[in-house]
């Protein structure tokens, strides 16, 4: 089992470009949470998403920023026009349906730094 | 709003020593509180979950309270040990997610 896999794990944009997060959860696992980590600071939700469908999006800024997690393929993070603020890094988990509150896998993250 | 706050921002112990973490909540009755370790580049790993209805859990060298009373969790980790040196974030859940705190960066010295 792989584990939570994201990619790519370092990812550089100028700004004003486009970033897109990649995130494949655990097998069995369909429920999926993006959080963003800025340095020295806490993890902070951003969205929560079951197949084809976004559960909670109350953590998520409402312009520039999408996700999606499609019936097939892995759950995508996009950022829109990228700013300097937007740098940090990007973690994904997730959790199988029958105990979604007993404990996350997260991935490894993937670290945006805007230029 | 919902707010996590975590004893200290470093906590340095001699190996062999107990590590007491604090966790405090506030504006939330959680139903579960959650521990994680990281470590620098990489992403949170599960250690414990502690229900609103147990007041302890163990698992190995670590423990974990939870006092609903004073809206507070105590993550032990006893006979420390260099290799436990990494940051510890606790979480409770709100809503369908869960909100983590700032984190405490315990440094284990031998």
């Amino acid at each position: 089992n792989a584990g939570v896999m994201q990619n790519p794990r370092h990812l550089v944009r100028r700004r004003g470009q486009e970033a897109r997060l990649r995130c494949s959860p655990m097998k069995g696992h369909s429920h999926v949470y993006w959080y963003r980590q800025l340095p020295e600071e806490g993890l902070k939700f951003m969205v929560y998403l079951q197949k084809e469908n976004i559960i909670d999006e109350s953590g998520m800024p409402k312009e520039r920023f999408s996700a999606e997690f499609p019936k097939e393929g892995p759950s995508i993070l996009r950022i829109q026009q990228v700013v300097r603020g937007d740098s940090a890094a990007y973690f994904c988990a997730s959790s199988p349906p029958e105990t979604p509150n007993y404990g996350y896998t997260f991935g490894s993250g993937t670290r945006l730094t805007v230029v | 709003s919902q707010k996590i706050e975590q004893n200290s921002e470093a906590l340095n112990i001699q190996e062999g020593k107990t590590a007491t973490l604090t966790c405090n909540y506030t504006n939330y009755s959680p139903a579960y509180l959650q521990w994680y370790r990281q470590d620098p580049g990489r992403g949170p790993v599960f250690l414990l979950l502690i229900r609103e209805n147990e007041k302890e859990k163990r698992k190995e060298r670590l423990k974990v309270t939870f006092d609903t009373t004073l809206k507070q969790s105590l993550f032990h980790i006893t006979a420390s040990q260099p290799a436990d040196s990494a940051t510890y974030l606790c979480a409770h859940n709100y809503g369908q997610n869960f909100v983590f705190g700032p984190g405490t960066r315990l440094s284990v010295l031998p």
